[in-house]
């Protein structure tokens, strides 16, 4: 069966670059989006197509999919940034979610 | 603006059946660009797909759910609804609604979700 995989946390400072990685087999040939999730609240869309944000969602987030690991990538983190990060693509006809990523902001 | 809101009861008794309902607003759920879906979150962890299901006729289910998961939709009243049969602890989770886009598969607005427990 597919599966996703992401590192269980990142850390990074107010301002600086985070990375977040979600790595599945032959990934980059499927299309990958990424939901924010904040506690207490319902995930939230912030990119689709590997790289295309939905509309109200910051420039600073951009993200690409390549070989077998599509990148999350959050320029300039800001403190309201610091939240669970999950990946999902699609293989057939089943629907994929990574285990999450917490993104802390020190 | 769409709106998804997930109704049911809160606790379930184990064995018996999960039945949940999603209704649309701010639009159909008749949609040609969309399936409609369920997906779970279990305390403290991460999200689960459960489902899928397109308006005209279709659904998926996660091979592992398959068995014991069945969705259907209502146009007339615009819902969808989700039934989990002989359910115990481990089905325990937050379950949110969503609209899924049918060109890239992602879930672009997604319901307050409903804490379902399962215990005796």
């Amino acid at each position: 069966s597919f599966e996703l995989t992401q590192p269980p946390s990142v850390s990074v400072s107010p301002g600086q670059t985070a990375r977040i990685t979600c790595s599945g087999d032959n990934l980059g040939s499927k299309f990958a989006s990424w939901y924010q999730q904040k506690p207490g609240q319902s995930p939230m869309l912030v990119l689709y197509r590997d790289s295309q944000r939905p509309s109200g969602i910051p420039e600073r987030f951009s993200g690409s999919n390549t070989g077998n690991t599509a990148t999350l990538t959050i320029s300039g983190t800001q403190p309201m940034d610091e939240a669970d990060y999950f990946c999902q693509a699609w293989d057939r006809t089943t629907r994929v979610f990574g285990p999450g990523t917490k993104v802390t902001v020190l | 603006q769409l709106q998804l809101q997930e109704s049911g009861p809160g606790l379930v008794k184990p064995s018996e059946t999960l039945s949940l309902t999603c209704d649309v607003s701010g639009g159909s759920i008749s949609n040609n660009d969309y399936y409609w879906g369920w997906i779970r979150q279990p305390p403290g962890k991460g999200l689960e797909w459960i489902g899928s299901l397109f308006h005209g006729g279709g659904t998926y289910y996660d091979p592992s759910l398959k068995s014991r998961v069945t969705m259907s939709v209502d146009t007339s009243k615009n819902r969808f609804s989700l039934n989990v049969t002989s359910v115990t602890a481990t089905d325990t989770a937050v379950y949110y609604c969503a609209r899924e886009g049918i060109s890239s598969r992602h879930f672009d607005f997604w319901g307050q979700g409903i804490l379902v427990t399962v215990s005796s």
